[in-house]
């Protein structure tokens, strides 16, 4: 029973075209967060949101914008895609003091 | 800036072996360094964790060793096992409750040979 669901879990898309990542979590939790992964990278913070009507910038925010619908739901967009936003993208929920929980993962390509 | 520097890149590794994967941080106001592991197709899953106040945490054949005078810490996997075959991450993070955010390091693909 997984915390985390993302859909969808891959994506192809072109350069120019508005997408939307979703997010969604079972368990209560109040923080949720985005990240993106890339080879040699690691996994850089995009955005992260405390609670509803709360949103902060992260590390790499630029070319993207979230909307934290419900506790439940946080979902990610770029507004208009372009070609170095190919990446793996996963978001992450927590509560207190526990450890993030990450989703599965969304492999999204534009061409 | 990179706060959170890990290396190897890819480490192999027999069966039995010993790994061993090195991190280094910038941040001297960091107070939790979690290491994660995660397999293809997976998110990354907390495998542990450690605070400043000790040098060593054992969760059993995973071991963290914390050197906080050289800003350095390393996650030794014994007895390897091709089960263990995951890419590893390192990270640092300050803050308490729900201030708390990660920064990762790059990350290390151990492959464990049969």
């Amino acid at each position: 029973d997984a915390d985390v669901t993302q859909t969808p879990r891959n994506r192809i898309t072109k350069t120019g075209k508005r997408i939307m990542l979703e997010c969604s979590q079972t368990k209560g939790h109040d923080r949720m967060y985005w990240y993106r992964q890339d080879p040699g990278l690691g996994l850089r913070l995009i955005y992260y949101s405390f609670d509803v009507k709360d949103i902060n910038k992260g590390e790499i925010s630029d070319g993207y914008s979230v909307s934290r619908q419900a506790q439940a739901k946080f979902s990610l967009s770029l507004e208009s895609a372009i070609p170095n936003q190919t990446a793996l993208y996963f978001c992450a929920a927590t509560r207190g003091n526990q450890p993030q929980h990450f989703g599965d993962g969304t492999r999204l390509s534009i061409l | 800036q990179q706060q959170v520097k890990q290396s190897p890149q890819s480490l192999i590794v027999q069966k039995g072996g010993i790994s061993i994967i090195n991190c280094a941080y910038e941040n001297t106001a960091f107070d939790y360094f979690p290491w994660y592991q995660q397999f293809p197709g997976k998110g990354p899953a907390l495998l542990i964790a450690i605070r400043p106040d000790v040098s060593e945490k054992k969760e059993g054949r995973f071991t963290i060793s914390f050197n906080k005078s050289a800003k350095q810490f390393s996650l030794h996997i014994m007895d390897s096992q091709p089960g263990d075959s995951a890419t590893y991450f390192c990270a640092a993070s300050l803050g308490s409750g729900s201030a708390r955010q990660l920064t990762f390091g790059s990350g290390t693909q151990l492959t464990v040979l049969p």
